[in-house]
């Protein structure tokens, strides 16, 4: 069974300070691996979107790495910002899945001052 | 900007009485999604059109249908909402039918409450 599972489930930082958020998956055979930002009562907006070859992705403050040999992920946020708080999304695609997604259940950052 | 909008963004409804949500995308996109998002829950997809193609996912409840009218406007419909249906839903866009590298847009929900 596909699967996406994130950790930590949720996390509070400071104002400045990086954090890391994980994403390990299950989802077999791998296309591409999504991570989204989703702000309370919004849609999720995209921040990385990684394939089979490539291991790490920027956005701005935002690094995704990627280990398709161990099937995790990883997203690094840089001098976080109130705005950072968020829930984080992993969401893996398969190939011959169509269309469909599996995604993890998030990683609820809050950024403090 | 091409994106997809969703209205309205907060849609409050009776037990019962059947409500309407809409999406519209300017992205020209194949494919249109509708989830539903309970707090703290990943996205539970409900069905997907591929152009005019109606695809239902297995353990999506008939109270819920979708029209598809034209590329642009994607609707769903809950006929009899109960409470449990209370939910953020998610209308997403993508280019087609395989994954895409790029072009899975998500609008920004409608909130719906029963009361």
């Amino acid at each position: 069974k596909n699967q996406v599972e994130q950790s930590p489930q949720s996390l509070i930082i400071l104002e400045g300070k990086n954090c890391t958020l994980q994403c390990n998956y299950t989802v077999s055979p791998f296309s591409n691996l999504r991570w989204y930002k989703q702000d309370t009562g919004r849609g999720p907006v995209s921040l990385t979107i990684m394939t089979f070859s490539e291991n790490t992705k920027s956005n701005g403050r935002y690094t995704a790495t990627l280990d398709a040999d161990t099937k995790q992920s990883s997203l690094h946020i840089t001098a976080s910002q109130l705005s950072d708080s968020a829930s984080y999304i992993c969401v893996v695609s398969a190939v011959g899945g169509g269309n469909k997604l599996t995604f993890g259940t998030g990683t609820q950052l809050k950024v403090e001052l | 900007d091409a994106m997809v909008i969703q209205n309205p963004r907060y849609q409050v409804t009776q037990f019962g009485k059947p409500v309407t949500l809409s999406c519209s995308q300017t992205l020209n996109h194949n494919v249109m999604y509708w989830y539903q998002q309970k707090s703290s829950q990943a996205p539970k997809l409900l069905f997907h059109y591929y152009d005019k193609d109606f695809n239902n996912e297995a353990d999506t409840p008939d109270n819920f249908q979708s029209r598809r009218p034209n590329t642009s406007f994607c609707f769903l419909d809950i006929r009899s909402p109960g409470l449990g249906d209370a939910a953020m839903y998610l209308c997403a866009t993508s280019r087609d039918s395989r994954p895409a590298r790029d072009g899975y847009t998500f609008g920004s929900g409608t909130r719906l409450t029963v009361v």
